[in-house]
């Protein structure tokens, strides 16, 4: 059974460059949930994907956009970088739209993005 | 907003218990989660509590009180393996109950 992927695992850029990232959900799962994490603190929500739609997003700019394919693989985009965007991207995929009480989020390995 | 306040940092022994502590100010609150994640990991589920109580799950437990905003992660047994970070995360209607929104983490160190 896979579990969530993604790639790539490292990327460096340069300030005002722009980033795709990919994540593949785990078997069987249908919504894609992208948090980034910086150094020592915990992740932060970015948006969440459902049958190919953003459901919900977080306090990040629209520098910050999304995708979802009908296989249910996802992509994060990020335009115009800044230095503060290093972080590590975490991909988590659950089953549903997460209103159950016992939703869980499975997360990927995660991208670490440094921008110089 | 919302915000959840948990310690930086805990040191305990093998073999000992250790409880982690998460205190949380939301809106509509609809549930406290526990996640693991070791360096250079990812996050790992632990447990969930949406009703005040106890949830036993091996070694690993959690507890919530809905009336005091507040909640905890008991480790049990302890072994050097579970040298990790320990988020609490809420689910709430400010974010939704689609989004998990998480503390800082607190980073446990496991001595022989």
């Amino acid at each position: 059974d896979a579990g969530v992927t993604q790639s790539p695992t490292h990327l460096i850029k340069t300030r005002g460059q722009q980033v795709t990232l990919r994540c593949s959900p785990k078997s069987g799962h249908d919504t894609v949930s992208w948090y980034q994490q910086a150094l020592g603190q915990g992740p932060q929500f970015i948006f969440q994907y459902y049958e190919e739609e953003e459901r919900q997003r977080g306090n990040f700019p629209d520098r910050f956009s999304g995708h979802q394919f009908p296989n249910y693989s996802s992509e994060l985009n990020v335009n115009a970088l800044l230095l503060g965007d290093s972080a590590l991207y975490l991909c988590a995929s659950s089953l549903g739209l997460a209103e159950t009480s016992t939703d869980t989020q499975y997360f990927g390995p995660g991208t670490r993005l440094t921008v110089l | 907003g919302q915000s959840l306040e948990q310690p930086s940092e805990v040191t305990a022994v093998e073999g000992a218990i250790v409880q982690i502590n998460c205190t949380y100010q939301t809106s509509g609150f609809y549930g406290l989660s526990w996640y693991q994640q070791h360096d250079g990991g990812a996050p790992t589920f632990l447990s969930y509590n949406a009703l005040d109580g106890l949830e036993e799950t091996g070694r690993f437990s959690s507890f919530l009180s809905r009336s005091d905003s507040y909640g905890y992660l008991l480790l049990q047994e302890l072994q050097m393996k579970d040298s990790a970070s320990y988020f609490c995360a809420v689910r709430d209607r400010d974010t939704g109950r689609r989004a998990l929104t998480f503390g800082s983490g607190t980073r446990l160190q496991v001595q022989p």
